[in-house]
């Protein structure tokens, strides 16, 4: 079993760039979800997604814009990168409520 | 608004030992609790989850309790191993899909 599949797995870009984070997870899950990694900070969520075409913001959504086409994917776009946005990105993904979150191993992102 | 706590922040054990694990929060209106293990430079792997009307769980070597009104989980490692080593955090869900993360626990377990 795949699981959530994250890409790439590490990024360099310098401030101004535009890149894509990949997420896909073949569980058939509606919920899914991206979650950003810092210390001292713990996990915060950027936006998340409850089902083709719909899309929220989390707590922290400035700078990230995400769509959701296909049950499957989940890819979150970084319009111009900041170095504020040097992270670990995770990608999450659940079934029905009471199930437990699935994460992808991460995209350990730097911005220079 | 949703306060997860984890204290301590790291703890060094021998092997062998029966470990509990704390985790706090603040407004008990939640749907499940979770914890999670994260092994270094990878994801989170969960480890139990606690729906709101229940009161524990268990898998295997691990225990997780749930006292919802008091704002505490408990999770509970017994015979503690080496391969045990890893960073363990809890979260919350609420009326959102979002989870609220504690800041997670550093456990090493010696030889």
């Amino acid at each position: 079993n795949a699981g959530v599949t994250q890409t790439p797995k590490f990024q360099v870009l310098k401030t101004g760039q535009s890149m894509t984070l990949q997420c896909a997870q073949d569980m058939n899950h509606e919920y899914m979800s991206w979650y950003r990694q810092d210390p001292g900070m713990g996990l915060r969520l950027i936006h998340y997604s409850v089902g083709a075409g719909i899309t929220d913001q989390g707590e922290v959504p400035n700078g990230y814009n995400v769509s959701r086409s296909t049950t499957e994917d989940f890819p979150l776009r970084l319009l111009s990168a900041a170095p504020s946005q040097t992270s670990v990105y995770f990608c999450a993904s659940r079934g029905q409520l009471n199930q437990p979150q699935h994460f992808g191993d991460g995209t350990r992102l730097s911005i220079l | 608004k949703q306060e997860v706590t984890q204290i301590p922040a790291a703890l060094s054990v021998p092997e062998g030992e029966n470990l509990v694990l704390n985790c706090s929060f603040t407004d008990s209106a939640i749907y499940n609790l979770q914890w999670f293990r994260q092994d270094p430079g990878k994801g989170l792997t969960s480890l139990l989850l606690i729906q709101s009307s229940q009161r524990e769980q268990t898998s295997g070597r691990l225990n997780a309790s749930l006292d919802k009104s008091s704002g505490r989980s408990t999770l509970y490692i017994a015979a503690s191993q080496p391969g045990d080593s890893a960073t363990y955090l809890c979260a919350v869900q609420g009326g959102s899909e979002k989870l609220v993360f504690g800041k997670g626990m550093k456990l090493t377990v010696n030889p």
